[in-house]
């Protein structure tokens, strides 16, 4: 089973509201990513955790606030975004390498379907 | 740096024609390869993967692609193209220099499949 499980599906949100989207892989996987990803454009990294730990922070603006509570999960919390910050958000995992927790080249990125929001 | 380029921003057959969707990259590495579609309003889902091992590699739905290290192209076909391929073609390649799984990613092909 290669399901990365993302909820929900679509948000609708205004600039002063706190929301969260949530991630949920079952494969063992043990590095969980965060993905954005405008229309007709490819995705855009924003945040890596490898064995729970955050590894990469691609410089995103701190009313995105990652969360990883165990090696299942992934949440992303949202607070006073701006409209432009509409978008899908990908979550997507991974096999992790032991030692530095640096992800193989060769390990396969597993995506979700993707959280649609949209900020009014 | 690794970087990934793909020729063609939009490509339009016929169904039952075969597809070609051209991808090259630049790598200072043997680099792990990957092709990931994704259909509208949907996630991305890996169609095949290169890693060092066979240089054609057979993907699901009938997409196979070669890696061809002389040419640094990994370029994606299948011989018959059906409605439901409709959809954006991701080229990627692994940054696998530190950086924790970096996926580099193509601006994308969108194939558009006529009746």
């Amino acid at each position: 089973d290669t399901e990365v499980t993302q909820t929900p599906k679509h948000l609708v949100m205004g600039m002063t509201n706190k929301k969260s989207l949530k991630c949920e892989q079952h494969m063992g996987h043990r590095a969980m990513y965060w993905y954005k990803q405008k229309a007709k454009k490819p995705p855009e990294l924003m945040f890596v955790y490898s064995y729970e730990k955050l590894s990469i922070n691609e410089s995103v603006p701190s009313r995105f606030s990652p969360e990883c509570p165990n090696s299942s999960l992934l949440n992303l919390h949202l607070h006073a975004l701006q409209p432009e910050d509409s978008a899908l958000y990908l979550c997507a995992s991974s096999q992790a390498l032991s030692g530095l927790g640096v992800v193989s080249s060769g390990n396969t990125i597993y995506f979700g379907e993707g959280s649609w929001l949209t900020v009014v | 740096a690794q970087s990934v380029t793909q020729l063609d921003s939009h490509v339009s057959v016929s169904e039952g024609t075969p597809v070609l969707l051209r991808c090259n990259y630049s790598s200072s590495y043997s680099p792990s390869l990957f092709w990931y579609v994704q259909h509208p309003n949907k996630g991305l889902q890996l169609l095949l993967k290169y890693t060092s091992a066979a240089t054609l590699v057979k993907g699901i739905n009938g997409f196979e692609a070669e890696f061809k290290k002389s040419e640094t192209s990994f370029h994606l076909t299948k011989p018959s193209a059906h409605m439901s391929d409709a959809a954006e073609y991701f080229c990627v390649v692994s940054d696998y220099n530190n950086q924790g799984g970096k996926l580099i990613f193509g601006q994308g092909t969108e194939l558009s499949v006529k009746p």
